[in-house]
């Protein structure tokens, strides 16, 4: 199976900052990635997919870039309603597997 | 708009099944539009895709759980079910269902998520 890793696991951040969230794969797998955004007790929010596609009503502050195994997560300007937990996930195959999740607090 | 909800016991004893059920509501279950998943989410080993299942009958399953594991559909209720035998306290987690827009994608409806416990 792909192993996904995200870095940093935790990330302190402030209202209005720019943030990074890292995802890499343990093999290429193109551009088949997704975004998802898990605030506590909910069920993950698809944000992104195929690396950088939005989803429909996904505010555009969000972005993601990258293809073969290095891949990024960019919030723009971090709002309070963006503490949260954030995960990467591969579906190159069909056995889809995620990352551990960054936490973005405050 | 599609809405998933999980039903089903939040405590299972060790060896027996689990069994939960998935209703869909804003949208039938029998649409070649999605493929119907399970994923659960426990403290120890994060999100694990459980398998999905498309309504003309094919099913792909986690190599890690395939022999425990089966999925399947009720048409007439718009349901679809999740079966996991012999289970032990690591299969203690949130189980969310799920859609996916094709056998290997990501996942784009999510239901609430139940917890299932399982203890003697």
């Amino acid at each position: 199976d792909i192993q996904m890793t995200q870095s940093p696991s935790t990330l302190s951040a402030s209202v209005g900052d720019r943030v990074t969230i890292s995802c890499r794969a343990s093999q290429s797998i193109s551009r088949w990635l997704a975004w998802y955004q898990q605030k506590p007790g909910k069920a993950p929010k698809l944000l992104i997919y195929t690396a950088s596609t939005l989803e429909s009503g996904v505010p555009s502050r969000f972005s993601g870039s990258g293809s073969g195994t290095e891949f990024t997560l960019t919030i723009s300007s971090l709002q309070p309603d963006d503490f949260a937990t954030y995960y990467c996930q591969q579906y190159n195959s069909y056995f889809r597997t995620f990352g551990q999740g960054t936490k973005v607090e405050i | 708009q599609l809405q998933l909800q999980e039903s089903g016991p939040g405590l299972v004893k060790p060896s027996e099944t689990l069994s939960l059920t998935c209703t869909v509501s804003g949208g039938s279950i029998t649409t070649n539009l999605y493929y119907w998943a399970w994923i659960r989410q426990s403290p120890g080993t994060g999100l694990d895709w459980i398998g999905i299942m498309s309504y003309s009958g094919s099913a792909f399953y986690n190599p890690s759980l395939k022999s425990r594991v089966s999925i399947s559909l009720d048409t007439p209720k718009n349901q679809f079910s999740l079966k996991l035998n012999s289970v032990t306290a690591t299969d203690t987690a949130v189980y969310f269902c799920a859609t996916s827009p094709s056998q290997d994608s990501y996942f784009d409806h999510w239901g609430q998520g139940i917890l299932v416990t399982v203890s003697s």
